[in-house]
């Protein structure tokens, strides 16, 4: 089964300035997707950056940005120009690629990351 | 609806009783999945349906948890004679199966407190 780690439980950053979350999965499958979901007290989680693991180019979406290293199944999410409205938690999750049955579009997920973002 | 919509927002119940959560996916998902989300704990699965397959519930706690998806859309989720370890968010996604993004749609979740 695939397991996803957050070591990083709480993460702080003052505005404007630049924060790196962590994330390392496990798994034996050589295709899969990994997700950072954003969780804000509304509940509603609200996808920030994909990455398919067949891709060797990290994604970024505007200020945010991904260093994917599948050798290593690291997976850390860079979030540049910190503002006040990022303060949220945050995510990692994995999501099998591989055709085989319904539990493989399940997502497993970390426990997840709390950002605060100081004025 | 425009995204997935879910309810009773908040529920609070006695510890016994029992419990139902509603799920509405976005349209023509046919893809749903409820999490449950305990304070300080990530995402833990609790079942998956897809389309007219048998459903995975692989990840249901225990017996006093059951879901349906009544004409392949809305989902209710029911938690009978629930218990204090039951408080929990439970939210519900959806996605076109299969899709080449991988990426889930999430509800507003439903907060169940037990006492």
């Amino acid at each position: 089964a695939q397991t996803v780690t957050q070591s990083q439980p709480e993460m702080s950053v003052q505005e404007a300035e630049t924060v790196t979350l962590s994330c390392t999965y496990d798994t034996s499958e050589s295709d899969y997707y990994l997700f950072w979901y954003k969780q804000p007290p509304s509940r509603q989680m609200i996808l920030v950056i994909r990455q398919e693991a067949y891709k060797q180019q990290n994604a970024t979406e505007n200020r945010f940005s991904v260093n994917f290293q599948k050798a290593a199944k690291s997976f850390s999410l860079k979030i540049s120009d910190s503002q006040l409205g990022d303060a949220a938690m945050y995510f990692c999750a994995y999501r099998s690629a591989e055709r085989g049955g319904g539990s493989n579009y399940k997502l497993t997920f970390g426990k997840g990351t709390l950002l605060t973002v100081n004025p | 609806g425009a995204g997935v919509s879910q309810s009773p927002s908040n529920k609070v119940t006695e510890k016994g009783k029992d419990v139902e959560l509603r799920c509405d996916p976005i349209s023509g998902h046919t893809a749903l999945y409820w999490y449950r989300q305990s304070l300080g704990q990530g995402l833990e699965f609790l079942i998956y349906f897809q389309g007219n397959s048998a459903p995975d519930k692989s990840g249901l706690p225990s017996d006093r948890f059951s879901a349906e998806r009544t004409g392949g859309s809305v989902s209710t989720l029911t938690i009978q004679r629930t218990q204090q370890e039951d408080s929990a968010v439970y939210l519900c996604a959806s996605s076109f199966a299969g899709v080449s993004t991988g990426e889930l749609f999430f509800g507003e979740g439903s907060r169940l407190t037990v006492l």
